[in-house]
């Protein structure tokens, strides 16, 4: 079962480049989400999608962008890289229909902006 | 504002031990609350927790939720080196969810 799935596992960027971290899952979950997560601290809420063409901004959307063209997949888009955006990367999923279910996780995107 | 506030931030026990972790919340449109583990990857799932008094168990770890305190607690008895891990509370409202900082639980032989 590959649940969802996280590229690249590690980058390094330079200041102003961009890159797409890509997430796929393969549970057919209608809820996705991108969390970053700062050394010792929780997981921060990017972006979330409640279906395929719906996205809406989560508690620190400046400087990222996703799409949602389709169920399996919810790309996060950096446009220009800042040192702030060093950071590991999470991509989350979940079904909302019918009973509670927890978020599956991936396994994270390291990214470091130098 | 929404804020999800775990304590301790950090705990050392030895083997054998029993911890307590809290995790308190004020958030708006709640929906369950859920307790992950981290160890060096991603969360793993532990439990989800949306009625207040029930608690749930699994092997030594258990959780329990007040909805009118607006607090859960995890405990982990006779803990294990294997348990040393960040101990994460999150509060799913309804379209999201929110992450407290965590609990750093470090197990010593």
């Amino acid at each position: 079962n590959a649940g969802v799935t996280q590229t690249p596992k590690f980058r390094i960027l330079k200041i102003g480049q961009s890159m797409t971290l890509q997430c796929t899952q393969d549970m057919n979950h209608n809820y996705m989400y991108w969390y970053r997560q700062d050394p010792g601290m929780g997981l921060k809420l990017i972006y979330y999608s409640v279906g395929a063409g719906i996205t809406d901004k989560g508690e620190v959307p400046n400087g990222y962008n996703v799409s949602r063209s389709t169920t399996e997949d919810f790309p996060l888009r950096l446009e220009l890289a800042a040192p702030s955006q060093t950071s590991v990367y999470f991509c989350a999923s979940t079904s909302k229909t019918g009973a509670h279910q927890p978020q599956h996780f991936g396994d994270g995107t390291r990214l470091s902006i130098l | 504002e929404d804020k999800v506030v775990q304590s301790p931030l950090s705990l050392v026990v030895h083997e054998g031990d029993t911890v307590t972790l809290n995790c308190s919340y004020e958030v708006t449109n709640f929906r369950s609350l859920l307790w992950y583990k981290q160890e060096k990857k991603a969360p793993t799932f532990l439990f989800m927790l949306t009625s207040s008094g029930i608690e749930k168990k699994s092997g030594r770890l258990s959780s329990i939720l007040d909805k009118k305190e607006l607090f859960s607690i995890l405990n982990i008895t006779a803990t294990q080196t294997g348990d040393s891990a960040v101990y994460l509370c999150a509060v799913e409202r309804v379209n999201d969810m929110r992450f407290g900082a965590g609990t750093r639980l470090t197990v010593k032989p």
